[in-house]
């Protein structure tokens, strides 16, 4: 069975630009997780998505959105991007979501020069 | 609300040592809890999970942790490391999301 795969893995871009990022989850998983990893504040958690519906949504403003799409492969968004945006994306699926186990994919790196 | 304090930011070990890993936890109920481990450039690994069954919960590569209940502890230990163990690892505690702690680095000397 395929893991999660996250493309692109590697994205430069600079500040006021958007950008998409997107994440398939492994087959039959109707739960997607976004996080962001920093050295400073550790793994935060953006947004899940269950079956097209956003169900859970962290602390960060509104240039960071989503979707998930009814094959449940999902993106993410980042608008008027900031030099504080630079972190490692990682996307988690999972069955249900909730409390079980994630399966997370190997990030997208995102630098903002 | 959840939340985890992993009690130690780096530690170090020789091989073929020990290793112990701590977490504590704050839930309101009986929580569901996870370690995690980050090797570089890489996105987080299962080790293991604790879901209200056995206390003692066994994982992969050798990793075990222990459930307390009384003291909110989820330690994360291994009899003897090896140097493939050189990684970041997470202690995570779920209700109806998903809270990490900040990490531990695990280094491990030859």
């Amino acid at each position: 069975k395929a893991g999660v795969t996250q493309t692109p893995r590697y994205l430069i871009k600079t500040r006021g630009q958007q950008v998409t990022l997107s994440c398939s989850p492994i087959s039959g998983h109707r739960s997607v997780s976004w996080y962001q990893q920093t050295p400073g504040q550790g793994l935060q958690f953006l947004f899940e998505y269950f079956s097209e519906t956003q169900r859970n949504k962290g602390n960060f403003p509104g240039r960071f959105s989503g979707r998930q799409f009814s094959n449940s492969r999902s993106e993410m968004n980042v608008s008027t991007l900031e030099l504080g945006d630079s972190a490692l994306y990682l996307c988690a699926s999972s069955l249900h979501g909730g409390n079980q186990p994630q399966h997370f994919g190997d990030g997208t790196r995102l630098s903002i020069l | 609300a959840q939340s985890v304090t992993q009690l130690d930011s780096h530690v170090s070990v020789s091989e073929g040592t020990p290793v112990l890993l701590r977490c504590n936890y704050s839930s309101s109920y009986s929580p569901s809890l996870f370690w995690y481990v980050q090797h570089p450039n890489k996105g987080l690994q299962l080790l293991l999970k604790y879901t209200s069954a056995a206390t003692l919960v066994k994982g992969i590569n050798g990793f075990e942790a222990e459930f307390k209940k009384s003291e909110t502890s989820f330690h994360l230990t291994k009899p003897s490391a090896h140097m493939s163990d050189a990684a970041e690892y997470f202690c995570v505690v779920s209700e109806d999301d998903m809270r990490f702690g900040a990490g531990t680095r695990l280094t491990v000397k030859p």
